[in-house]
């Protein structure tokens, strides 16, 4: 069982705005501004698409947007195309000695 | 553009010891903290524990005991034991880079090896 929660899957449309939650602790995702998000195409390595809950490293499309309420960090997309249909990871700084910890995966489906 | 490049052997009976390298390319290897991450299948990302040109390590409390995470600077190359292997232990192994912005390490992985496929079995 994966330390922080996600969706297992959600879905939209092309030209749509998804959502996808990641809920921790108040000692990961809610006592720190650590949140990153990777996206994960079958078979390929992941890409990190947001770090320090909000921020977007260079080439990341703007699209991409992340945020976060107490314990639950959000990644949402905007205009989905189908090149997004991947499965999207969050993770977060951790208080533990883990250091970071991972959400389960979310696979996301464009219809 | 760095790249990381990362090999090793992909079947291994149980008790005995995984080891894979990561070499980096077009880049860097000083003022980063190198990682090793796995994926088992069909489930979600475990970071396993990192290191830096200076050999400062950091590991997950769940393997500590079993890890070990070392760095040939000569080479600029970074390595990961990991012993005892069991059928749990079989998953897709990645190596990362952890995102650094003017000298400071940040929580996120900005550069990924291709991945290795590792599979314990009997």
């Amino acid at each position: 069982q994966s330390a922080l929660t996600q969706p297992a899957s959600v879905s939209g449309s092309p030209g749509q705005s998804i959502t996808i939650s990641c809920t921790g602790t108040s000692s990961d995702v809610g006592g720190y501004n650590y949140v990153s998000w990777y996206q994960q195409h079958p078979g390929k390595a992941p890409k990190l698409m947001i770090y320090d809950v909000s921020n977007r490293p260079s080439g990341v499309s703007n699209r991409f947007s992340g945020s976060k309420s107490g314990n639950t960090a959000s990644l949402t997309i905007s205009g989905l195309q189908a090149e997004d249909e991947a499965d999207y990871h969050c993770s977060s700084y951790t208080s533990s000695s883990t250091l970071e910890v991972f959400g389960g995966g979310t696979k996301l489906t464009v219809l | 553009q760095v790249q990381l490049q990362q090999w090793g052997a992909g079947l291994l009976k149980p008790s005995e010891t995984l080891s894979l390298t990561c070499a980096v390319y077009g880049g860097s290897f000083s003022g980063y903290y190198w990682s090793w991450i796995r994926q088992p299948p069909g489930k979600g990302l475990e970071w396993i524990g990192e290191i830096n040109q200076r050999r400062s390590s950091n590991y997950n409390p769940s393997l500590k005991s079993r890890v070990t995470i070392s760095v040939d600077t000569s080479k600029n190359q970074f390595s990961l034991k990991l012993s005892s292997v069991t059928a749990a232990d079989t998953a897709v192994y990645y190596c990362a880079r952890r995102l650094t912005i003017f000298g400071v390490a940040k929580y996120g992985m900005d550069v990924w090896g291709q991945g290795t496929t590792v599979t314990v079995f009997s």
